[in-house]
Order: C-alpha cells, then sequence, then structure tokens
C-alpha cells in the first residue's frame, strides 16, 4: 500500500501558483519525500525530494512540514503544460520499493 | 545524453501468447525498474534488476520475469498472456541502487486480445 494520502483532483488558475499537498504521517526518520508527475501517456516525470529541509529547482518548490508527517510540492506559477497527475511518494533505503499512490490530478485552468 | 528507451512502443498480442519488451536506460545507470500501469490498479512495481541480479520484486505472478545484461540493458517477458496484461509497461532506470531519482522512459502499450 502506498504510505501517502493526496486529494484526487485539483484546479487552478493558469499563472497562479499550484500547492499540492501529500499526508504522510508514518513516514520514518531515513526516509524522502518524492514527487513525479506524469503528463498523459507519457512516462513519469521527476520533479523533487526531500528528506527534512524545504528545497527548490528550477521546476518546483517542497515544503516539508517540522514534524515531517507532510508537505506541499509548489508550482510557483502553473502554466497549461503543467497540467498533470502528480504523484508524492515516500521511499526509504536502497531496498524499499518505489510504491505509487493515485495521485492528484491537476487542471490548469486558461 | 540520450533517455530512457523502450521498444516496442505498441504491441498488440493475443491471449496465450507470449511477449518480451526491451528497455536501454541512460548511458551509465546500473539500475532498471519495470512497472506495470492500468487505469484500475495504476502504477505498480513489477521488479528491479541491478548488476544482473533480481534485486526486487513486486506481487505480481511467476508469468512476469526479467533479466538484464552485462550492459545494464534489460528485458522483460510475459507468458501466457491474458486480458488482464493489458497495460502500460513502464522501465525506469538510475545510476544505482536506491538512487534518488528515477528516470522513466516512454513505456510500452501492450495490447491484449
Amino acid at each position: 500500500d502506498a504510505k501517502t494520502t493526496q486529494p484526487p483532483s485539483m484546479d487552478c488558475a493558469e499563472g497562479r501558483a499550484a500547492n499540492l499537498p501529500c499526508n504522510h504521517s508514518t513516514i520514518s526518520g531515513n526516509e524522502y519525500v518524492y514527487w513525479y508527475r506524469q503528463i498523459h501517456s507519457q512516462g513519469p516525470q521527476y520533479i523533487i525530494h526531500g528528506l527534512k529541509n524545504n528545497e527548490t529547482n528550477e521546476m518546483a518548490s517542497l515544503i516539508i512540514t517540522e514534524d515531517r508527517k507532510s508537505s506541499t510540492l509548489i508550482l510557483p506559477h502553473a502554466t497549461l503544460r503543467d497540467t498533470a497527475v502528480y504523484y508524492c511518494i515516500v521511499r526509504g533505503g536502497r531496498d524499499d520499493k518505489i510504491i505509487f499512490g493515485k495521485g492528484t490530478r491537476l487542471h490548469i485552468l486558461p | 545524453k540520450a533517455g530512457v528507451t523502450q521498444t516496442p512502443r505498441y504491441l498488440i498480442k493475443t491471449r496465450g501468447q507470449q511477449v518480451t519488451l526491451s528497455c536501454s536506460p541512460i548511458s551509465g545507470h546500473r539500475s532498471v525498474s519495470w512497472y506495470q500501469q492500468t487505469p484500475g490498479q495504476g502504477l505498480q512495481f513489477l521488479f528491479e534488476y541491478f548488476s544482473e541480479t533480481q534485486r526486487n520484486k513486486g506481487n505480481f505472478p511467476g508469468r512476469f520475469s526479467g533479466r538484464q545484461f552485462s550492459n545494464s540493458r534489460s528485458e522483460m517477458n510475459v507468458s501466457t498472456l491474458e486480458l488482464g496484461d493489458s497495460a502500460l509497461y513502464l522501465c525506469a532506470s538510475s545510476l544505482e541502487r536506491g538512487a534518488k531519482t528515477q528516470y522513466f522512459g516512454p513505456g510500452t502499450r501492450l495490447l491484449v486480445l
């Protein structure tokens, strides 16, 4: 079973920040939070990952709460090309499988 | 650097047949994982290969098998195909086992009639 809970869908206006929440209340100390997205009919694309500090790259920012039980992926200026299913994944050591949940289907509204 | 490539991209088979799918990882990547994606079950982990050895396995029947070659290329095989095996099969590569980032290929879409 997936270790994360995400809303099934969200809407965001084009040009606004998209904030996608993820609950991972059972996360353990050595587990990382990863975000991937999948645009229709393509393979998932890596976005960002973090352990406990907030992270930022050219695609997005990841905010992890202090207790690490939840996180938020932020797409600062959403465009129509950001329409996709976003997966939040918790993964630990080298023997840990990547288990995908249902993800959040993000609709960017023009 | 070229991404993960998968062949063929589309495939149609009939029940009872077998199929072999191929994956070429990003150059230098040594770990290859396979996933099955269906509308009902979503993305499910099949297995992971590293150094020509299966290192991790998901909950799939023995009809699903794979292997990895010395150049890190990987193949997966499904024998005695069933209608429920119709899916998008995705391959992902990473530098090492447990690497933080996996890079996915475009997938092979298999239709079983």
